[in-house]
């Protein structure tokens, strides 16, 4: 099983400022199976990104996800109040499906 | 437009069994995979299962293998989670969610594009 780790664990920022994710896989994944979501508290996860980087509908293009292999990044060029939240990657592999422990962003 | 509405969550003694539903609506059930990922309460996201849009292929996570069984309705646009021989650890919000496969020229993309708002399941003597 692909093991998908995230980093950092806490991103602490401030609004106006650049956020940059990690997302690291324990073996090489397809581009076409990774996928970046968002959850607000109480809410259920938000499609950001399929692809690696492909914007899913809707999505303000603040957001950008980039990488491949084992390394994939998601990029939040400016962040808006509405940003601060836990954002998962995600991959498929053989009839699986694996989530990232989430990174959180808060408001320094 | 799109909706995913799960139900039958609850408070249940372990050991028990207990059977979600997840209504969906605004799109073609039976052409779509769908999934059950839950949320222990302040963890991450765990995906549980899939069904394939005809029922034909169920595949599980290792956690919950030989006492949940994912299954659909595609005549009453229902997707359904049995969960049996619950334990402590299954105590989580549970989510369904539209699998989504694109085709990107000569690629096929994976992703959730739709999920509900899931319903909490404790599972506590």
């Amino acid at each position: 099983e692909i093991v998908l780790t995230q980093s950092p664990g806490t991103l602490s920022l401030s609004p106006g400022e650049r956020a940059t994710l990690s997302c690291r896989a324990s073996q090489s994944v397809s581009s076409s199976y990774l996928a970046w979501y968002q959850q607000k508290p109480g809410q259920a996860p938000r499609l950001l990104i399929y692809g690696a980087s492909s914007r899913a509908t809707g999505i303000p293009d603040r957001f950008s996800g980039s990488g491949s292999g084992t390394d994939f990044t998601l990029t939040i060029s400016r962040l808006e109040p509405e940003d601060f939240a836990v954002y998962y990657c995600q991959q498929y592999g053989s009839s699986s499906w694996t989530f990232g422990q989430g990174t959180k962003v808060e408001i320094k | 437009q799109v909706q995913l509405v799960e139900s039958g969550g609850g408070v249940v003694q372990p050991g028990r069994s207990l059977r979600l539903s997840c209504a969906a609506s605004g799109f073609t059930f039976s052409s779509y995979g769908m999934h059950w990922v839950r949320q222990a309460p302040g963890k991450g996201l765990e995906w549980v299962a899939v069904i394939w849009y005809d029922g034909s292929n169920k595949y599980y996570a290792d956690s919950v293998k030989g006492r949940f069984t994912i299954s659909r309705d595609n005549s009453k646009n229902t997707l359904y989670l049995q969960m049996n021989s619950l334990r402590a650890e299954d105590t989580a919000v549970y989510y369904c969610a539209r699998d989504r496969r694109a085709l990107r020229g000569p690629i096929i993309e994976y992703y959730f594009d739709y999920w509900g708002q899931g319903t909490l399941v404790t599972v506590s003597s």
